[in-house]
């Protein structure tokens, strides 16, 4: 078990160029989370899989973000057009099936979009 | 809606004192409530959780008492360590969905 991966660690993007960031998750862990994080801040709830359905989109999410998860393992997250305003952390986070158990945190993607 | 505040730091106290980390949370029903730290340079782990009214979560010798009628969910420990140094996160989850306060940076002088 290496934990959650997420690549890249690090993005560098001009203002309006598309970027997508990996996600790998613990192996069996049916559920998947993306959240993003700022300076300062807590993490933001972005979305979130079970298996491979998307079930809750946070208002925060324009429709330039996008996410998949397409055979319920690893999930993609889709930036388009990007802005000097998404640039932030982005973590990845999995969970075992059953009710109340610990999310696991990937290292996080951070995006600098300039 | 669902959310949780907790208290603003930076805090600093010296080695060996008391801490107190003030949560609440706002939510429909009974959330399970988490504490989750980050320390310098790692990602965020799991802390302690309590998943319903009275509960006691603890480990490492944090503690926070799931209370229903205040709504909160505070983090103490009777004696702090400079390896305690770190951000600590209050969430709640709710409908399988954790939501985090801001985190609360605390710094343990020597």
């Amino acid at each position: 078990d290496t934990g959650v991966s997420q690549d890249p660690r690090h993005k560098i993007t001009k203002r309006g160029q598309n970027v997508t960031f990996r996600c790998d998750p613990i192996s069996e862990h049916n559920r998947l989370y993306w959240y993003r994080q700022t300076l300062g801040q807590g993490p933001e709830f972005l979305t979130y899989f079970q298996n491979e359905a998307q079930l809750e989109k946070s208002r925060l999410l324009s429709d330039r973000f996008s996410a998949e998860r397409p055979k319920g393992s690893f999930s993609t997250l889709e930036i388009q057009r990007t802005e000097q305003g998404d640039s932030a952390m982005y973590l990845c986070a999995s969970r075992p099936p059953g009710a109340d158990t610990e999310a696991f945190f990937g290292q996080g993607t951070r995006l600098t979009v300039v | 809606g669902n959310s949780v505040t907790q208290m603003e730091g930076p805090v600093t106290l010296s080695e060996e004192a008391f801490l107190t980390i003030n949560c609440t949370y706002t939510a429909t029903g009974y959330p399970s409530l988490f504490w989750y730290v980050q320390y310098p340079g790692e990602g965020l782990q799991l802390l302690l959780k309590a998943t319903k009214a009275d509960d006691k979560g603890s480990n490492k010798g944090f503690e926070a008492t799931y209370r229903k009628e205040t709504t909160s969910f505070h983090l103490e420990k009777g004696s702090v360590q400079v390896s305690d140094s770190a951000v600590y996160f209050c969430a709640l989850d709710r409908d399988d969905k954790i939501i985090f306060g801001k985190g609360t940076r605390l710094h343990i002088l020597p």
